[in-house]
């Protein structure tokens, strides 16, 4: 069975940095590209980033780049998301996401997803 | 990067069918056929419904089906039943690595 376990989240002041961690296992997760997903409260899914298996093609939307580091160990089965300089608008409930493909397909398997909230 | 757009809701009856467009521009949905939609009950994850375009994966029922016409993705569902009614989006592949979601459905059985 699949699972995915996000931990990282909480509150934080704006401006500062927060690491999320996804914990995979029931699949070969090197075999896999990761994502990660948010849902602000009451809003709708906006795609973060994402990295393909070997961490060779990895993508960033365009609301994050530069303050958001994404990437994975495969020896850990694990993915990470580093991120810096913190806004208000980056409080949601992030969502650590597999991929069908090893690239860029769809996502067919989601987490419970950890609450990243901004505020002083 | 802008969102796909969606409309805000959509309803149908019980037994009848509904379709969700999406549409994108030609340097996202019109460019790929990586087109996905997606699920989303209240309080929940996502749900994969369709993937490339218009494939269902294991699991899904075949009231459920998806298509695509230049810039513009559509999810039809039929033979419409109570449980289907709550939240969809769709994504597609947008390319350097990136995907795009559309803003979401709330769909209304009525």
């Amino acid at each position: 069975e699949v699972q995915l376990v996000e931990s990282g989240g909480g509150l934080v002041q704006p401006g500062r940095s927060l690491r999320l961690s996804c914990a995979a296992s029931g699949f070969t997760f090197d075999d896999y590209a990761m994502h990660w997903v948010r849902q602000a409260p009451g809003k709708g899914l906006e795609w973060v980033s994402g990295i393909n298996w070997n961490s060779g093609s990895i993508g960033y939307a365009d609301s994050v780049k530069g303050r958001f580091t994404i990437s994975r160990d495969n020896a850990k089965n694990s993915l990470y998301l580093q991120m810096n300089s913190l806004r208000a608008e980056d409080t949601a409930l992030y969502y650590c996401a597999k991929d069908r493909t090893s690239g860029y397909d769809s996502i067919d398997y989601w987490g419970q997803g950890t609450l990243v909230t901004v505020s002083s | 990067q802008s969102a796909l757009t969606q409309p805000r809701s959509v309803s149908g009856s019980p037994g009848q069918s509904v379709t969700i467009s999406c549409t994108g521009t030609s340097s996202d949905v019109g460019g790929y056929n990586y087109v996905s939609w997606y699920q989303q009950h209240p309080g929940k994850a996502p749900k994969l419904m369709i993937y490339d375009v218009s494939k269902r994966p294991s699991g899904v029922p075949d009231r459920f089906s998806g298509s695509k016409s230049g810039n513009t993705a559509s999810l039809t569902i039929s033979g419409l039943q109570a449980e289907d009614e709550t939240d969809y989006y769709c994504c597609s592949y947008a390319g350097r690595y990136t995907l795009i979601f559309g803003g979401g459905t709330k769909l209304t059985v009525l």
